[in-house]
């Protein structure tokens, strides 16, 4: 089965920017999207197709793709963006839904 | 706007059943697909499979296949996923969530269920 890996966790100062990696055999060829989870909520849809925001996402919140590897990059961290982060792709060779191990974003 | 609204927390003990509902507005219910997610204490997010609203029509994976049933009823745009035999491992939230656009990622999620098997 396809696997998204992603590392566990990313430690960011309020106000720099935090890169979250997302690596998949042929991701290059596959639409990236990102979701935002904090503790105690649902996921929240933060960049879909590699790069595109959803109305409401702030500009801060960017995806991109090189090689094998999605990034979600989140620029000018803010206290409220602590939260866990999850890539996500549909695998079209077994017609499923798959997401990534998730990153634990710290703001320090 | 869109909202999709699922079932209260649910307490089951080990081998029954559990039915969990996703009742959506703000869109045309037969229109999307309503897929489940699953996410276990302090877990990741697993997805579970699909129903089309419109044909009925479902994709399950395969770890759930036999296992899980996911049905909808259009008059009270309403989504069903049921979970037999339950096991303490099945302790988990358990999401509905709408595909969006091109149907490969989920745009709009429900709040939620905490289903707790327990003896």
């Amino acid at each position: 089965s396809y696997v998204l890996t992603q590392p566990p966790s990313v430690s960011v100062a309020p106000g720099q920017t935090a890169r979250l990696t997302c690596g998949g055999n042929n991701i290059g060829i596959k639409s990236v999207h990102w979701y935002q989870q904090k503790p105690g909520q649902a996921p929240v849809l933060v960049v879909y197709d590699d790069s595109d925001r959803p109305s409401g996402i702030p500009e801060r919140f960017s995806g991109s793709k090189s090689g094998n590897t999605a990034t979600l990059t989140i620029s000018r961290v803010e206290a409220g963006d602590e939260a866990d982060y999850y890539c996500q792709v549909w695998d079209s060779r077994s017609d499923h839904y798959v997401f990534g191990t998730g990153t634990k974003v710290t703001v320090l | 706007q869109v909202q999709l609204v699922q079932s209260g927390a649910e307490l089951k003990k080990p081998g029954a059943p559990v039915r969990v509902s996703c009742k959506a507005s703000g869109y045309t219910f037969t229109a999307y697909y309503i897929h489940w997610v699953r996410q276990a204490p302090g877990q990741g997010l697993e997805w579970m499979g699909f129903i089309n609203p419109n044909s009925g029509g479902t994709k399950y994976v395969q770890k759930f296949q036999g296992r899980v049933t996911m049905t909808r009823d259009t008059s009270v745009s309403t989504a069903y996923m049921e979970l037999d035999t339950l096991r303490s491992d099945d302790t988990a939230v358990f999401y509905c969530a709408r595909a969006g656009g091109g149907y490969t990622f989920f745009d709009f999620w429900g709040q939620g269920t905490l289903v707790t098997v327990s003896s």
